[in-house]
């Protein structure tokens, strides 16, 4: 099966700007989780979608949204760029199922905001 | 407050050398610890997973160990190479499906 994957990969974008990220997660997985990485903050949620619907949120300004298809690809939006919301955006899925219900990262898209 | 650190925050060692990464949380109700290896620009890769009831847990060069009465984790890599070289993220997944993710041991490996 084919991972993760994540487009585009590199992102530079100015302030103001609004940016769009795509995830396409691993057949027949219907859970996607986003996550902001930082190098102080480390890793931290955005939110979770599962067939459609988001189902987690974390602590972040309503700039964050996300949307899952039907096909259980995801994109996250980002409106008003600020300059710290330059960061590796990650892309996880899982397939809700199993004992760990372990999730599969993407590489990442890395944005830049100037 | 829900919260998982990590330590050392860095770490140099030579090749074939062996090291451990520590970790210590304080997450309830526990559901499972987790270990992902991270290679600069890419993403998270898992190592281990480890439940309430599991003490170690190997994979290949890299053994978990987890004490869940005192909170504590470590993560044992022996022989280490070159291409360990990355960053070693501990995550405590609570409630079932939320995770709390530590901010990493960055470990370089030189020859």
């Amino acid at each position: 099966k084919a991972g993760v994957t994540q487009t585009p990969r590199y992102l530079i974008k100015t302030r103001g700007q609004q940016v769009t990220l795509s995830c396409s997660p691993i057949s027949g997985h219907r859970s996607v989780s986003w996550y902001q990485q930082t190098p102080g903050q480390g890793l931290q949620f955005l939110f979770e979608y599962f067939s459609e619907t988001q189902r987690n949120k974390g602590n972040f300004p309503g700039r964050f949204s996300g949307r899952q298809f039907s096909n259980s690809r995801s994109e996250m939006n980002v409106s008003t760029l600020e300059l710290g919301d330059s960061a590796l955006y990650l892309c996880a899925s899982s397939d809700q199922t199993g004992r760990y219900n372990e999730q599969f990262f993407g590489p990442g898209t890395r944005l830049t905001v100037l | 407050k829900n919260q998982v650190e990590q330590s050392p925050q860095s770490l140099i060692i030579l090749e074939g050398k062996n090291c451990t990464l520590q970790c210590n949380y304080t997450v309830s109700p526990f559901s499972n610890l987790r270990w992902y290896k991270q290679d600069t620009g890419r993403g998270p890769v898992s190592l281990t997973i480890m439940t309430f009831s599991e003490n170690t847990k190997s994979n290949g060069r890299y053994t978990a160990t987890l004490d869940a009465d005192t909170k504590q984790s470590s993560l044992h890599i022996t022989a280490s190479q070159l291409s360990d070289s990355a960053s070693y993220i501990c995550v405590v997944v609570y409630n079932t499906d939320k995770l709390i993710f530590g901010t990493g041991t960055r470990l370089q490996v030189f020859p």
